[in-house]
């Protein structure tokens, strides 16, 4: 079964300082990777996905994220937080329903509360 | 300016009674979705559409109801609301079913059944 984990609730950083937020994953065949972040009291936002090529995706907001087959990882990564960088985190994974067949649906982590304080 | 809404945002309601909650999108995307978002469970899908007049389970189809009858618009339906359906709902879109397409996802409708 497809699946993803996210395996801290939280995460706390000083501005200025970097930031990771984990994801770990587990489909079928090539996985396709995203992150998105949820401001207080709005929809989910999309960051970046990973769909092949370069292991190191870049996306909005200076956020990137890398995609580590040997591991299934996807950690997203930024290399000076903000305040306003503060939100909730998920990732998301899509893979094949069975080998060779076709895409399932997007299985989304629990999601990671970021904290950066001033 | 693309975007997905929802409505209403916010409702309280009763045990049993009927409810529908509107999603419509303005991005002529074939792919829509309704999810349910609950503490520590992240988000999981109810049901999903990828074209007009073509719809299926997520992972929680149970108590719900959709309809795709236009292409922007993919209402969901709670017949008899129970109060384990209390939850924050979203609809997302997306251009199509693939893989590597990134969801547009609505503001959030937060219900609450007593």
């Amino acid at each position: 079964a497809q699946s993803v984990a996210q395996p801290e609730d939280q995460v706390n950083v000083a501005e200025g300082n970097p930031l990771t937020v984990k994801c770990t994953y587990s489909v079928s065949g090539n996985p396709y990777l995203f992150w998105y972040v949820q401001y207080p009291n709005r929809g989910l936002q999309f960051l970046l996905k990973y769909i092949t090529g370069d292991n190191l995706v870049k996306g909005s907001y200076g956020f990137e994220a890398e995609f580590n087959k040997s591991q299934t990882s996807f950690h997203l990564k930024k290399p000076s937080a903000l305040v306003s960088d503060s939100a909730l985190y998920f990732c998301a994974v899509r893979g094949l329903l069975n080998y060779g067949g076709s895409q399932g649906n997007l299985i989304f982590g629990k999601g990671t509360k970021l904290s950066v304080k001033p | 300016e693309a975007q997905v809404t929802q409505n209403p945002r916010y409702l309280i309601t009763v045990t049993g009674k009927k409810l529908t909650v509107t999603c419509s999108q303005n991005m002529n995307h074939e792919y829509m979705s309704w999810y349910r978002q609950d503490p520590g469970l992240g988000l999981r899908q109810i049901y999903y559409s990828m074209n007009v007049e073509v719809t299926d389970k997520g992972d929680v189809p149970e108590g719900y109801k959709v309809s795709r009858k236009e292409k922007r618009n993919f209402p969901l339906i709670l017949e008899s609301p129970s109060p384990n359906q209390t939850s924050l709902y979203f609809c997302a879109s997306s251009l199509r079913d693939r893989g590597d397409n990134e969801q547009f996802f609505g503001p959030g409708t937060r219900l609450t059944v007593l």
